[in-house]
């Protein structure tokens, strides 16, 4: 079955201690991004990866880190996890760039005490 | 800046009722757009998707319409049923922009049996 898959969907953690959320795709596409979804704020993106070894910067990239070092996986890295980054996670795929259907992970509900 | 309005915010209505979900774009220079659909602390189904150039797509009783001039599109859902109670969003892609989707605040639909 195609899909986008997320690990861990549910996570509590502590300030400070690092921590990464997974996400793998087996649709074979080139283009992943993450998200993050708050009350009031709606969706926004973190990072985006056009290919392997290339990334890039979203609407709201502080706090965070990724990584594209296969084509199926986009790793989602908190190195110093704070209260605001408390939010709904998800990871996204699509074949290519503009004219492709976006496909979404179930989420992460992350957690920071 | 692209810019996605929702309206509206939420809407409750009885089973079997046809209903109509309204989105709107600041920047009509889109490649396409998405509608999904969001069940509560879940992720995003994608529902339909328009390309630029397409005025209208259809999946069973959901059809959305795009009206890129004006910048406009409307999710239509026939004959709706307690099972389509949801929030919906629509999100619009441009290359500009990161390649990512700019979302809505979404409609949360109610539908009472």
């Amino acid at each position: 079955e195609a899909q986008v898959t997320q690990n861990p969907r549910y996570l509590i953690t502590v300030t400070g201690k690092k921590l990464t959320v997974t996400c793998s795709q087996n649709m074979n596409h080139e283009y992943m991004s993450w998200y993050r979804q708050d009350p009031g704020l709606g969706l926004r993106q973190i990072y985006y990866s056009m290919n392997v070894e290339v990334t890039d910067k979203g609407d709201v990239p502080e706090g965070y880190k990724v990584s594209r070092k296969e084509k199926r996986n986009f790793p989602l890295i908190l190195e110093s996890p704070s209260p605001n980054q408390t939010s709904l996670y998800f990871c996204a795929s699509s074949l290519g760039l503009a004219v492709d259907e976006q496909f979404f992970g179930p989420g992460t509900r992350l957690t920071v005490l | 800046k692209q810019e996605v309005t929702q309206i509206p915010a939420a809407l409750s209505v009885p089973e079997g009722e046809n209903l109509v979900l309204n989105c709107s774009f600041t920047d009509s220079a889109i490649y396409n757009l998405q509608w999904f659909r969001q069940d509560p602390g879940k992720g995003l189904t994608s529902l339909l998707l328009i390309q630029s150039s397409q005025r209208e797509q259809t999946s069973g009783r959901l059809n959305a319409s795009l009206d890129k001039s004006s910048g406009r599109s409307t999710l239509y859902i026939a004959a709706s049923q307690p099972g389509d109670s949801a929030t919906y969003l629509c999100a619009v892609r441009r290359l500009e922009y990161g390649n990512k989707l700019v979302f809505g605040a979404g409609t949360i639909l109610r539908v009472k049996s």
